[in-house]
C-alpha cells in the first residue's frame, strides 16, 4: 500500500505570495491532518479534515485554509506569505477520526518564503 | 491546556548502551500518548501508543515506554542502542480528534 504522499516536496515563495499544498492519504483512509514545523515552535497542528469537512482547528491565522475532495485527497492553503511560514509542513492521514487511529505522516513539503 | 514536555533537547548515547528519553504531559483526562521518531528528510513514523490497560507499552524497533500516572510521565527507554536509532524523537498527546499535541522533541546521537 504506498503511503502519504505530499507535493511538492520543496518549494520557494517570496512574502505576500500565496502557495498550494497536496496531500494524497493512504488509500482508504478518510482523515486528514496538516501540521507546521519550525525550529522555533516545533510541530504544531494546523487542521484536520474528515469526510470533506473540517472537524478541528489550530491556533493559526486565517490566512492558513484547507479543503478536502471527495477521494480524501487535501489541499493546503497559505495566503499573502510572511516570512515566518517558512516551516516544513506534515500531512497525516489515518482511518477514522479520534487519536486511538494511528496516523501516518507523508515525508512534509519544505517551504521556503524569501 | 494540554501541554507536553521533553525536558532534554540533546542527548548522546554509547552504542549498546542504555536509552531513557523523558516526557512529561498535561491533561485533564485519560490521556492518548504516542512517541514517534523522524529521521533527517522524512516524515513522522508512530513508535508505540497508549490508550489505556497495561502501562507498560511495547513498540517497534525494540522500544519501549512506560505511562506513569502519579508522575504524568512517559519515558520512552530501549535496552541497547543501535547507530541506526540516531534521529529525533517527539513525545505527542492527543488533543481531541486526530489534533495532536507534540513536545519540542528530543535529538539523539549514537556514539560508537
Amino acid at each position: 500500500k504506498a503511503g502519504v504522499t505530499q507535493t511538492p516536496r520543496y518549494l520557494i515563495k517570496t512574502r505576500g505570495q500565496q502557495v498550494t499544498l497536496s496531500c494524497s492519504p493512504i488509500s482508504g483512509h478518510r482523515s486528514v491532518s496538516w501540521y507546521q514545523q519550525t525550529p522555533g515552535q516545533g510541530l504544531q497542528f494546523l487542521f484536520e479534515y474528515f469526510s470533506e469537512t473540517q472537524r478541528n482547528k489550530g491556533n493559526f491565522p486565517g490566512r492558513f485554509s484547507g479543503r478536502q475532495f471527495s477521494n480524501s485527497r487535501s489541499e493546503m492553503n497559505v495566503s499573502t506569505l510572511e516570512l515566518g511560514d517558512s516551516a516544513l509542513y506534515l500531512c497525516a492521514s489515518s482511518p477514522g477520526q479520534g487519536s486511538f487511529n494511528e496516523q501516518f505522516f507523508g515525508p512534509g513539503t519544505r517551504l521556503t518564503v524569501l | 491546556a494540554q501541554s507536553v514536555t521533553q525536558p532534554d533537547i540533546h542527548i548522546t548515547v554509547s552504542e549498546g548502551a542504555s536509552l531513557e528519553l523523558r516526557c512529561n504531559y498535561s491533561y485533564g483526562a485519560t490521556p492518548y500518548l504516542f512517541w514517534y521518531v523522524q529521521s533527517p528528510g522524512q516524515g513522522l513514523q508512530l513508535l508505540l501508543k497508549y490508550f489505556s490497560g497495561d502501562t507498560l507499552v511495547q513498540g517497534i524497533k525494540g522500544f519501549e515506554a512506560e505511562f506513569k500516572r502519579s508522575q504524568s510521565s512517559f519515558n520512552l527507554r530501549k535496552p541497547s542502542v543501535h547507530w541506526s536509532d540516531a534521529a529525533e524523537y517527539f513525545c505527542a498527546v492527543g488533543a481531541g480528534g486526530t489534533a495532536l499535541i507534540f513536545g519540542k522533541g528530543t535529538t539523539l546521537s549514537v556514539s560508537s
